[in-house]
Formats: C-alpha cells, sequence, structure tokens
C-alpha cells in the first residue's frame, strides 16, 4: 500500500543522545515536511522540503536538522536530545507544494526523552 | 500572519445527531482550508478542503464543510453522528511558512466523542 513510513514507532532515549527519525514514501511526492504534535498545541511544522535537494526552517526548527537527498527519504535528526523534545513526530508529503494537494501522514514516532 | 482557532477541546454527541465541529480561521489573501481526522495512535487522515467555488464542501464519511467568509469560518458538519466518528478533529489553513510553498498551520484540534 503506498504511503508515508516512518521508523521508529516509538524510542525512549536519554538526553543528549542523537536520534534520528525515519520517514520514507511511495507516491513520487515532491513536498515534504515534519511536524511535532503536542498536547494542547495542535501540530507544529519543524522543517520542511519542496523538492529534493532543498529544505526549509518552519515553525520550531531549533534543536533539529533534516536532509533530502532524494525524493523519497526526509530523515529528520536531532543532534543532542533534550527533555523538550518529548513529542509525538509526523512526517508529510504532498504531491506539488503551490497546488493546495492535500498532505499524506505517516503514522508518527513517539519520543521520549528522559 | 495566518492562523485558525476551534474553540471547543470537546464536542459531545449522540450517535444518529447531527455534529458541527467549530473552526474561525484568520488569512491575508484567499483562505485555503482543510479537515483533517486523527483516529488513536494514527497520523491525520484528509477529510475535505476548501480552495474555491461553492461554500458548501463535501468529503469523505459522509462528513462536509461550510465555507463561510463574512463570518471567517469553516465548520465540519455531519447529518447523523457514528460512534466510529469518535476522533480528534482538526482545522488547518495553508500557512506559506517562509519559503514553503504548501505547509499547513493547524488548530488545537478538537475531540470528537459520539455516544451510543
Amino acid at each position: 500500500i503506498a504511503g508515508i513510513t516512518q521508523a521508529p514507532t516509538s524510542q525512549i532515549l536519554a538526553a543528549g543522545r542523537r536520534m534520528t527519525l525515519r520517514c520514507t514514501q511511495d507516491m513520487r511526492h515532491n513536498a515534504m515536511y515534519w511536524y511535532r504534535q503536542d498536547l494542547g498545541l495542535g501540530l507544529r511544522l519543524i522543517h520542511y522540503s519542496n523538492t529534493a535537494g532543498t529544505t526549509g526552517k518552519g515553525e520550531v526548527p531549533d534543536g533539529y536538522s533534516v536532509s533530502r537527498a532524494n525524493t523519497d527519504d526526509f530523515p529528520l535528526t536531532l543532534a543532542s536530545a533534550v527533555p523538550s523534545q518529548t513529542s509525538v513526530y509526523f512526517c508529510a508529503s504532498s504531491d506539488s507544494p503551490g497546488h493546495n494537494q492535500p498532505q499524506h501522514f505517516g503514522d508518527g514516532t513517539r519520543l521520549s526523552i528522559l | 500572519a495566518q492562523s485558525v482557532a476551534q474553540p471547543e477541546d470537546q464536542v459531545n454527541v449522540a450517535e444518529g445527531n447531527p455534529l458541527t465541529v467549530k473552526c474561525t480561521y484568520s488569512v491575508s489573501g484567499n483562505p485555503y482550508l482543510f479537515w483533517y481526522v486523527q483516529y488513536p495512535n494514527r497520523g491525520l487522515q484528509f477529510l475535505l478542503k476548501y480552495i474555491t467555488g461553492d461554500n458548501l464542501v463535501k468529503g469523505s464519511y459522509g462528513f462536509e464543510a461550510e465555507f463561510n467568509k463574512s463570518q471567517t469560518s469553516f465548520h465540519l458538519k455531519k447529518p447523523s453522528a457514528l460512534v466510529s466518528d469518535s476522533a480528534l478533529y482538526f482545522c488547518a489553513v495553508r500557512g506559506l511558512y517562509g519559503g514553503s510553498q504548501g505547509n499547513l498551520i493547524f488548530g488545537k484540534g478538537t475531540k470528537l466523542s459520539v455516544k451510543p
């Protein structure tokens, strides 16, 4: 079934450790996004990529980095995890970023930083 | 700046009754509005969108939404609620954050609970 695959499903991580959340899509979508979901705050954009080879900062980018080496993969890295990064992380993609196509979401990575 | 507000944290309805989940928006320019649903431990699923045209938009699972420009609202509705509609619902507006051409700005979500 076509869609977005995120890994791991969940993770408990010690503060200060480095962590990469993986995201792969098989729909050949141009645009990809990373959001974090926190209770009472909805989803907030961390980073985005309009097309392979380009990335940009969203609303809450501090402490996170991304890369977009190819169309399918959009990993999110926490260089040195802190407890405030405990959250549920969602990767999403859309076909053409400027054409108001709906975004498709993965099932999320639940990350706890201790 | 683009923003959306969902004034109700939770909406409770009885099965078979009509339901409304409220959303208001603030945008500069034409609004591009979306509704998504999230079931427990799952990602968001697209329900419907308003870009232009008819103010009444029909979407998945029998849901519809009415765009009201004068009231800057985009309320989600369903004529007859099902227990299986119980979930978290998010209203969103196209954000155009920085150089992004299509990111979404989400409301805080409304938990819908449908009781038998």
